[in-house]
């Protein structure tokens, strides 16, 4: 069975402030990808990054940085200088058994970047 | 390039009727999957559809079904609804497989009288 947690429930921030959202992911299979989406109000999920379970180099997209560890399961997703536009939910999900059988979704992490 | 469509946007049906969910996957996309996403149980996979195949299912009774067409358009019904049935559904399509990136919908928001 294949799990992810996002421990944090919510995290509100002042604009300006970096802040870390976590991600940890159980599963057996040894082949797996890792995702993060966004979820603003409008409701449609944002595809931000795939990581394939071979590829732990951390990543770095302007303001976005993700760091994937294998020996903690983790796979962590930091914004520098956050934006208001940064508010949403961000969800963690997790595919692995051949690719057919859908994400895995964490219960999200809901940002709240203030003025 | 289009990105996926679903109709309706909205919904409202009452407890044992049935529905049927719309989703035009992005052009070339041959994979669809549909997830329903509520604040209980969070976002949960439905199923998955690839060259009118159903490729994997999800956790759901059997009143969830869905299909694909050649064209890779792809239609869920759920019948006998009920008041849990009340939820966003998600559209999603990527190339091949759904372990490649999966481009979503705006959903369709069904509400259960």
């Amino acid at each position: 069975a294949q799990k992810v947690t996002q421990a944090q429930t919510e995290i509100s921030v002042v604009e300006k402030e970096d802040v870390t959202l976590d991600c940890v992911y159980e599963t057996r299979d040894t082949t797996y990808y890792l995702f993060w989406y966004k979820q603003p109000p409008s409701g449609e999920l944002v595809f931000l990054i795939r990581r394939n379970s071979f590829d732990e180099q951390n990543e770095i997209s302007g303001r976005y940085s993700w760091n994937f560890q294998k020996s903690t399961s983790s796979f962590n997703f930091t914004i520098t200088a956050s934006q208001v536009v940064d508010s949403a939910v961000y969800f963690c999900a997790l595919n692995s058994g051949g690719g057919a059988d859908g994400l895995t979704f964490g219960k999200g992490t809901h940002l709240i970047i203030q003025p | 390039k289009a990105g996926v469509t679903q109709t309706p946007r909205y919904l409202i049906k009452t407890r044992g009727q049935q529905v049927t969910l719309s989703c035009s996957p992005i052009s070339g996309h041959r994979s669809v999957s549909w997830y329903q996403q509520t604040p209980g149980q969070g976002l949960q996979f439905l199923f998955e559809y690839f060259s009118e195949t159903q490729r994997n299912k999800g956790n759901f009774p059997g009143r969830f079904s869905g299909r694909q067409f050649s064209n890779s358009r792809s239609e869920m019904n759920v019948s006998t609804l009920e008041l849990g049935d009340s939820a966003l559904y998600l559209c999603a399509s990527s190339l091949q497989v759904s372990n490649q990136p999966q481009h979503f919908g705006d959903g369709t928001r069904l509400s259960i009288l």
